[in-house]
């Protein structure tokens, strides 16, 4: 399984924009980018996969580069609700996933 | 929303004592997982199941470890004599076909093991 890493913790003011680039040197070619949100006392929850380019959902933006190597998880305009710890995870679709969660960034939003 | 429940929110037991912990993953989900988390630590996995076996367990899933899913909706983690390091939330999650998929966490089981 590829080792991610990804900055222990960012900063960031009501209605910006957040980015969090994740490191993946070793992704494999199955391996899929994955990144979930959790709040404290809760269960991660899911926010969006991608295998290459941008994927865009109505949450986040998700940029591949053609190297794969990286990724970055864009959340426009952040609230405080937004405060929470952002996991990036890397894996394939096969049978038998095994997934595994690093330590995260710890996302504080201010007012 | 379909959603994954877990049964008990907390669960507080003595050291040595065995515990079950419940979940009723989303009924079209065809793989299920536990993981723990210790309070200010990053999630663990602990098994992922599939077709009615483990599909795959980390060296924390040890043999005070068992899961089952005794009829068509209960996924449920069972350790047999719990430790004071046990202590932790536990979740349960499922997805929807391949292993990788998006997967649905429940909202967690806190045990305490004093």
């Amino acid at each position: 399984l590829a080792k991610t890493t990804q900055p222990i913790s960012m900063d960031s003011y009501e209605g910006q924009e957040v980015n969090i680039t994740c490191s993946h040197n070793n992704i494999a070619t199955n391996d899929y980018i994955t990144w979930y949100q959790q709040f404290p006392s809760q269960g991660p929850r899911f926010i969006i996969q991608g295998y290459k380019t941008k994927v865009t959902n109505e949450v986040a933006s998700l940029f591949i580069p053609a190297d794969r190597k990286s990724s970055t998880l864009s959340l426009p305009r952040v609230s405080l609700s937004d405060t929470a710890v952002y996991y990036c995870l890397v894996g394939d679709n096969t049978g038998g996933f095994k997934t595994i969660f690093g330590a995260g960034t710890r996302l504080f939003v201010k007012a | 929303e379909p959603e994954v429940t877990q049964t008990p929110s907390h669960q507080v037991t003595q050291m040595g004592q065995e515990v079950i912990l419940r979940c009723v993953p989303i009924s079209n989900h065809l793989y299920f997982y536990w993981y723990r988390q210790i309070l200010g630590q990053k999630v663990e996995f602990l098994v992922s199941f599939y077709n009615n076996e483990i599909s795959e367990k980390s060296e924390i899933f040890d043999d005070q470890f068992s899961v089952e899913r005794p009829d068509g909706s209960n996924f449920t983690l069972k350790i047999r004599s719990t430790k004071l390091e046990d202590s932790a939330m536990y979740f349960c999650a499922s997805s929807e076909g391949l292993a990788g998929d998006e997967q649905y966490f429940g909202p967690g089981t806190r045990l305490t093991v004093t």
